[in-house]
């Protein structure tokens, strides 16, 4: 089970934002992914191999963390990442994804 | 380019079926496990399985282990994803979506399709 905190994050332009994602049990990095979903889109890989962002991604986004816990900070929210994000992890062969937070721009 | 491109949105009364097709170009489609992701009307992301077309290698979520097949028709660079007796609450957008490296399994899904909407009402 992964677990994503806060539920809803506020925050003003240029103001660094920072999510968390915390697993029941430890996660390889190999297997640890961030995505971004805007209302009516489908998800945007950002970060992948906990901490490799993907083709075209900016690098005000990055991921950081290891066995249980992880990071996806974004240095200087923009409007335009308003939207939910979400973790993704994988076990034994079963994919698993967190129930996203969702942020706001003040 | 990379793209994939599913098949419409379906009406389906509950005890029914419904396949789901997912068909990408070229490369970007044999060599790569392709799976299958829904999300239901305001809720989050729900794997339900995934397949690596060149070797027809089948990954499933166990919630919909007996009730899902994933499939794939390489001469169509195309995969499948069936759903038996649909319940009410398996209304979701479902997509398809491409691992983000060659023979690779959920490293991260890199390429989604633009998504079906299968609704299921008596």
């Amino acid at each position: 089970v992964l677990t994503q905190s806060p539920g809803t994050l506020s925050l003003s332009p240029g103001e660094r934002a920072t999510l968390s994602c915390r697993a029941s049990q430890s996660v390889s990095t190999t297997y640890l992914a961030w995505y971004q979903q805007k209302p009516g889109q489908a998800p945007r890989l950002l970060i992948y191999g906990a901490s490799n962002r993907a083709t075209g991604i900016p690098d005000r986004f990055s991921g950081s963390g290891s066995g249980t816990d992880f990071t996806l900070t974004i240095t200087r929210v923009e409007r335009e990442d308003v939207a939910v994000y979400f973790c993704q992890q994988c076990t034994s062969s079963q994919v698993t994804f967190g129930q996203g937070t969702k942020l706001q721009i003040k | 380019q990379v793209q994939l491109v599913q098949s419409g949105a379906e009406m389906k009364k509950p005890g029914s079926s419904v396949k789901v097709s997912c068909t990408g170009s070229g490369d970007a489609f044999s060599n790569y496990f392709i799976n299958w992701v829904r999300q239901a009307p305001g809720q989050g992301l729900e794997w339900m399985g995934g397949i690596l077309p060149i070797y027809a290698v089948v990954k499933d979520a166990q919630k919909f282990r007996g009730r899902v097949s994933i499939t794939t028709d390489e001469s169509t660079s195309t995969v499948y994803m069936e759903l038996r007796s649909l319940r009410p609450d398996d209304t979701a957008v479902y997509y398809c979506a491409r691992d983000v490296r060659r023979s690779t399994f959920a490293y991260g899904f890199d390429h989604w399709g633009q998504g079906t909407l299968i609704a299921v009402s008596a």
